[in-house]
């Protein structure tokens, strides 16, 4: 147990519907960062929140949001789904130094 | 925008022998880590190199940071086959964002 939380485990949806993913960081962590895995993208970074503030953006589509709340936990906000967007989406924090401790992923599957 | 890129993206050894990956930034990087993800896991983190031509050890893993910080390497020696996964090396640069590499999947055959 790496100390990250992230539920669900596991989501089957449809296209067009709308999830939320949720990521509670290890104690103490101020920074949460959140990736998605797809077999031919590798780790592609998302976006960063520290302390509730939004600290960096990758690649993230318009279509998804996310937040960091008052108690540190965060909630990725994918909307109007698509096939492509089936992947394993990590969640993972840091102390500082940037050094990441993930979660164990939440995989989404778009039918 | 910043890319970092790995080679080779699969490799396939015998137990025993060594291995090395390869890892390639676009951009000079303030500091590189090293991070292992076993079948059906997530990343774990390996270590951390920050000075220029930084080399260090953890038993049988050897990590290198380039001159120019804008490569690093791992070897392995004497793989075994608790060392089956992907290693990703990940680049920090002057934004907060932390790239991660294409991969190496490691298979050890025993």
């Amino acid at each position: 147990d790496s100390g990250v939380t992230q539920t669900p485990k596991h989501l089957i949806t449809a296209t067009g519907q709308r999830v939320t993913l949720r990521c509670s960081p290890r104690s103490g962590d101020l920074s949460v960062y959140w990736y998605q895995q797809s077999l031919d993208q590798g780790l592609q970074f998302l976006i960063q929140y520290y302390n509730g503030e939004e600290r960096a953006k990758g690649n993230i589509l318009e279509r998804f949001s996310a937040q960091q709340f008052p108690d540190l936990h965060s909630e990725l906000n994918l909307s109007s789904l698509e096939l492509g967007d089936s992947a394993l989406y990590f969640c993972a924090s840091s102390r500082g130094a940037n050094v990441l401790t993930f979660g164990a992923g939440s995989r989404l599957t778009v039918l | 925008g910043q890319q970092v890129m790995q080679i080779p993206q699969y490799q396939h050894v015998q137990e025993g022998e060594d291995f090395t990956t390869y890892c390639n930034s676009s951009t000079t990087l303030s500091n590189i880590q090293w991070y292992k993800q076993r079948p059906g896991g997530h990343p774990v983190f390996l270590i951390q190199l920050v000075k220029s031509g930084e080399v260090k050890k953890q038993k049988r893993l050897t990590f290198q940071f380039g001159e120019a910080k804008k490569n690093s390497s791992l070897h392995i020696t004497a793989t075994q086959t608790t060392d089956v996964g992907t290693y990703f090396c990940a680049g920090g640069g002057a934004t907060n964002k932390l790239i991660f590499g294409t991969g190496t999947l490691l298979a050890v055959q025993p």
